[in-house]
């Protein structure tokens, strides 16, 4: 892989399950970031982690919980999904948390 | 508060200039992203200023004053596949970046 993945593309999530969100970079960024994307907003900064081992709240981390337990991987957990965080989702990350960021391709994600 | 604003939607002739222009508030600086991002996909990186005055890459230029808390983005030669939504986005004194809601440029034949 080059890049920034993310899964799943989609996906249709009845209100109250869980779902984690999954991002990898094979960049060997420090820096990696979670937003989502609303219609007639700009994007929002949900959690992000400057180094592997540690994390950040951004925005609005409401109902969202990650982890990054190493350099590569950066999951998205919604705990109890409702239907506000129906959205589409960015993994991000850049290589010094100081400079541009690269975007994974998305999630669209819809609670029902 | 920090605040970034755009205008929502912009339309333009191919082969053409056109400037979409950024205004923004934030808590501390450090630096001017623009984005460009077609309909459906991810954001990708266009420039990046953080000191006064003008970059250019290509048919795209950016320009900053941050005096003035402002910037433009410039696209010469218009073509169609420019049709896309731009973002401004502001690093603030913490190092993240403050967002746009992005500006729908329109081309047309």
């Amino acid at each position: 892989i080059a890049g920034i993945t993310q899964a799943p593309t989609s996906q249709i999530l009845a209100a109250g399950r869980r779902m984690t969100l999954r991002c990898t970079q094979d960049m060997r960024h420090n820096a990696m970031y979670w937003y989502r994307q609303d219609l007639g907003l700009g994007l929002r900064l949900i959690h992000y982690s400057n180094t592997a081992g540690t994390t950040g709240k951004g925005e609005v981390p409401d109902g969202y919980s990650v982890s990054r337990a190493n350099t590569d991987d950066f999951p998205l957990t919604l705990a109890s999904a409702v239907p506000s965080q129906t959205s589409v989702y960015f993994c991000a990350s850049s290589a010094t948390g100081v400079d541009e960021q690269f975007f994974g391709p998305g999630t669209r994600l819809t609670v029902l | 508060g920090q605040n970034i604003d755009q205008p929502t939607e912009m339309t333009a002739t191919e082969g053409a200039i056109v400037q979409i222009n950024c205004t923004y508030q934030t808590s501390g600086f450090n630096g001017l992203f623009w984005y460009q991002q077609h309909a459906g996909e991810a954001p990708t990186f266009l420039s990046y200023n953080v000191l006064d005055g003008l970059e250019e890459k290509g048919r795209f230029s950016s320009f900053l004053s941050r005096s003035k808390g402002y910037s433009y983005l410039l696209l010469k030669e218009l073509q169609m596949k420019d049709s896309a939504s731009y973002l401004c986005a502001a690093m603030d004194s913490n190092y993240q970046l403050i967002w746009g809601a992005g500006t729908k440029l329109i081309i047309k034949p």
